[in-house]
């Protein structure tokens, strides 16, 4: 079975850090994927880890523990349009398993 | 991602009438996913295709779903005999994966979905 899980919604102030977590139970491991999803539009990619470890990429980083089934994304001097669904994705056996997403919400 | 097309943006159907969705991969991409979000959830997947092949349809319903993607024109998801809880939006994502090999480095693209709502 497959299994992710993140938080329903975080809320944050602008130009504060937050971090998402996600946690995941899945048979097959070939990667874990971070996608942000404005309302009404399409996902799209931030991150990707395959390996344990940080991956940085300007004000997002993606960590990943892969012996404990644990990632988090990481959002730096939040700004309003940061304001989004972060969905977790694990790929499997050539697809991408989506958790339900996190609903960041940055406030002035 | 822009270059994943779905048509129609938004269908209103009736109860009992059939749903067709439609997705033109980006250039080059011959692998195609479809997933359905409902409000306010998370993406669901429903069916992996190739040209001409159905890869991994186990999220899809049993019954009134299919969908195909031949060898010539865009994918189709089809949905027969509607009912409200089929009221969702359906996004359609295209990679260039080589059977065997992971998607790695985010190669997923998506589409910005097509929303249905049934009457």
């Amino acid at each position: 079975g497959q299994n992710i899980d993140q938080p329903t919604e975080m809320t944050a102030t602008e130009g504060a850090i937050v971090q998402i977590n996600c946690t995941y139970q899945t048979s097959g491991f070939n990667g874990l994927f971070w996608y942000q999803q404005h309302a009404g539009e399409a996902p799209t990619f931030l991150s990707y880890n395959v390996l344990d470890g940080l991956e940085e990429k300007g004000r997002f980083s993606s960590f990943l523990s892969r012996s404990k089934g644990y990632s988090y994304l990481l959002l730096k001097e939040l700004q309003m349009k940061d304001s989004a669904s972060y969905l977790c994705a694990v790929e499997g056996f050539q697809k991408l398993v989506f958790g339900t997403g996190t609903r960041l919400l940055v406030s002035p | 991602n822009a270059g994943v097309m779905q048509n129609p943006r938004h269908l209103v159907r009736r109860r009992g009438q059939e749903a067709r969705l439609r997705c033109s991969p980006m250039k080059g991409h011959s692998h195609v996913y479809w997933y359905r979000q409902l409000p306010e959830e998370g993406l669901k997947f429903m069916v992996y295709l190739q040209k001409e092949n159905i890869i991994d349809e186990s999220g899809m319903p049993k019954e009134r779903f299919s969908a195909e993607f031949p060898k010539e024109g865009p994918s189709i998801l089809r949905i027969q005999q509607v009912v409200r809880g089929d009221s969702a939006a359906y996004f359609c994502a295209s990679s260039t994966l080589t059977p065997g090999q992971g998607l790695n480095t985010g190669e997923l693209f998506f589409g910005e979905g097509s929303r249905l709502t049934v009457l």
